[in-house]
């Protein structure tokens, strides 16, 4: 089955508080994605990580890949109200055919901002 | 940037009649194409991994035979939801992976999603 775990599962945070959900994949990844979906629509890329330790910043989000690639995570400063929505990382595995590859989601984490 | 298009976004169809939703890459070769299904806050679940030109490889649970999945061309899959039961709503959601890597690693970009119900 598919393994690989964001916690927490939901977030409340008031406006203005730092958010930070955690991604953990059972094997190694060679890469991970980030992904942001609002409720009622599609996922939406942010960011890829594919280097050992690799981190990146995108104004007030860090990302972040473990040393190990196994596990990942996303920090977000100061939320914001438009920060609200599910927030899924996704690592990339090998598929069962040569050269390929495929993309197994994390649980996600849900992530609501109070004004 | 890459898009990706689905078609159609949502559908109501009948119990025990067949689905089929396409996928297209508008600006991009893809060869490779995934399929996901999310339920209502849920992740999206991997259901098979859809190759230019070759047969499809389907996750463990998926059944090949109920969910057809055709890559024609390398800018389209399909997706047929066969025999549809209400069971089978769901939000389907597709992704195409860039012909070409960038930057040494491949980028996926997602359709819109369908929603189907089967009433």
């Amino acid at each position: 089955g598919q393994q690989v775990m964001q916690i927490p599962q939901y977030q409340h945070v008031q406006e203005g508080e730092d958010f930070t959900t955690y991604c953990n994949s059972s094997t190694t990844l060679s890469n991970i994605q980030w992904y942001k979906q609002r409720p009622g629509g599609h996922p939406v890329f942010l960011i890829q990580l594919v280097k050992s330790g690799e981190v990146k910043k995108q104004k007030r989000l860090t990302f972040q890949f473990g040393e190990a690639k196994k596990n990942s995570s996303l920090h977000i400063t100061a939320t914001q109200t438009t920060d609200v929505g599910t927030y899924f990382c996704a690592g990339m595995r090998e598929g069962t055919g040569s050269g390929t590859y495929k993309y197994i989601f994390g649980t996600g984490t849900r992530l609501k901002v109070l004004a | 940037g890459a898009v990706v298009s689905q078609h159609p976004s949502w559908v109501i169809c009948k119990s025990g009649t067949s689905v089929k939703i396409e996928c297209r890459s508008l600006d991009f070769q893809a060869t490779t194409m995934f399929w996901y299904r999310q339920f209502p806050k849920q992740s999206l679940m991997l259901m098979a991994t859809s190759n230019e030109g070759s047969k499809a490889t389907y996750e463990q649970g998926v059944e090949k035979d109920k969910f057809l999945i055709n890559h024609a061309s390398l800018t389209l899959s399909t997706l047929t939801v066969t025999s549809a039961h209400p069971e089978d709503s769901s939000f389907y959601i597709c992704s195409a992976r860039a012909h070409r890597p960038s930057g040494g690693t491949y980028e996926q970009y997602f359709g819109p999603g369908t929603r189907l119900t089967v009433t």
